[in-house]
């Protein structure tokens, strides 16, 4: 049972470029979500998903778009990579979804992304 | 957006020291919980938090879900060395299908 696991660990880009960061779990999670980590700041959740299917907007969403094709994937999209994204990005999942309380959230490792 | 107020930001103690740390907001929270964050890993929940006034230990750690819904606080027993790390509070507003952060506590303890 590996839990929640994101790839890649660590990512340098250049301002413009795109990427995906992925994310998947094995615990048959209803919901999952992308927080970003940066000091003095706590965690932000950027977008979230309550099922597959299903996505919706976080507190910090603009430059970032998600998906949810199944229920084992949310992978993270950067469009056009910016020097402001640069963070420490986790992704989280719980076993509720809609209409059901999710807060018990089970984090994968990060990644630490940089952008030049 | 709505906002959680931890403090201290930051704590540099003895081992064998008691820790005490808290998270305010304006808003009235269903649930408090608490997460430590060990370097280079991703937040890991300690305790949850469901009822007003609740009272939750986890071995040497223990929470309380504030009267007032608005608040919430966490204690650490006779610290040790493996107690270092990030701490952070977390709220959820009735209905809400998101959990809102602390800004973090770090813990850092003198051997």
């Amino acid at each position: 049972n590996a839990g929640v696991t994101q790839t890649p660990k660590f990512q340098v880009l250049k301002t413009g470029q795109s990427m995906t960061l992925q994310c998947a779990q094995d615990m048959n999670h209803e919901y999952m979500s992308w927080y970003r980590q940066d000091p003095g700041m706590g965690l932000r959740l950027i977008h979230y998903s309550v099922g597959a299917g299903i996505t919706d907007q976080g507190e910090v969403p603009n430059g970032y778009n998600v998906s949810r094709s199944t229920t084992e994937d949310f992978p993270l999209r950067l469009l056009s990579a910016a020097p402001s994204q640069t963070s420490v990005y986790f992704c989280a999942s719980s076993y509720s979804g809609w209409g059901l309380t999710n807060e018990k959230l089970f984090f994968g490792s990060g990644t630490q992304l940089s952008v030049l | 957006g709505q906002q959680l107020n931890q403090s201290p930001q930051s704590m540099f103690i003895q081992e064998g020291e008691d820790v005490s740390m808290n998270c305010t907001s304006s808003s009235i929270f269903n649930t408090w919980l608490w997460y430590k964050q060990d370097p280079g890993e991703g937040p890991v929940l300690l305790i949850a938090l469901y009822k007003a006034g609740e009272l939750t230990s986890n071995g040497r750690l223990t929470a309380q879900f504030g009267i007032t819904r608005k608040d919430s606080f966490l204690n650490i027993s006779a610290s040790i060395p493996s107690d270092v790390g990030i701490y952070f509070c977390a709220g959820q507003l009735r209905g809400a299908q998101k959990l809102v952060f602390g800004q973090g506590t770090r813990l850092t303890i003198n051997p």
